[in-house]
């Protein structure tokens, strides 16, 4: 059975740094086509898609926050790890960490409870 | 940039066939997942690779690939179906998700 869940800070001050853990069960980030992905979504508004890890530990991001994510991955522990800097109010958001696979293309197959951030102005 | 247009809602019967578009450049050349999301739950899986149903979800889900448009279909719609429906595909590396479409069932 495979689950995620996603812990952090409920309250980031602008500015400051976000530091998500997604921490995971029922699967290894090890095998092959098996990734982690975060997804945040602002109160009321769409999905919007920020990072993702792969087995191979390639790495890709969301072009528009490129420059202030990181995603890292502990597979002894099984957790995967965001970052985000300069957190601004409009970065106020459920984050959702979501397990992967790749075959003929990539498919979020099974999320987290997701975890909301509020950023105050 | 790439950008996923979907119908901001959809109304349907009980027992009707629902109809949710998602259009982008090229879309076509791309497989589409398909997630459903319930108010203040997580999203949920419906369609992958355009028309592939995941384990446990039922057969009145269904999906297609058309130019530069996908569909997800609902057939026999039930009042349980009533969720938001985002669309998904990615393009260059990078994952988009469509804007979402609230299905209401009445």
């Amino acid at each position: 059975q495979i689950t995620l869940k996603e812990s952090g800070p409920t309250l980031v001050k602008p500015t400051q740094t976000l530091t998500l853990t997604c921490s995971f069960s029922g699967f290894s980030l090890s095998t092959s086509g098996v990734g982690v992905g975060w997804i945040r979504q602002p109160p009321g508004k769409a999905l919007e898609w920020l990072a993702l890890i792969y087995w191979d530990d390639d790495k890709r991001y969301s072009p528009s926050l490129k420059s202030r994510l990181s995603i890292t991955r502990d597979t002894s522990r099984n957790q995967v790890v965001l970052t985000m800097t300069n957190m601004y109010p409009v970065d106020t958001a459920t984050y959702y960490c979501a397990h992967s696979l790749t075959t003929v293309t990539t498919r979020f197959d099974y999320w987290g409870q997701g975890t909301l951030v509020t950023v105050p102005s | 940039s790439y950008e996923l247009i979907q119908p901001p809602s959809v109304s349907v019967s009980p027992g009707q066939t629902a109809s949710i578009t998602c259009s982008g450049d090229k879309l076509g050349d791309k497989y589409s997942s398909w997630y459903q999301q319930k108010p203040g739950q997580s999203p949920v899986l419906v369609i992958y690779q355009d028309a592939k149903r995941p384990s446990g979800i039922p057969e009145r889900f269904s999906g297609s690939n058309s130019g530069n448009t996908v569909t997800l279909t609902i057939s026999g719609t039930q009042a349980m179906d009533e969720a938001d429906y985002y669309c998904q595909a990615w393009d260059s590396g990078t994952a988009w998700f469509g804007g979402g479409t609230k299905l209401t069932v009445l």
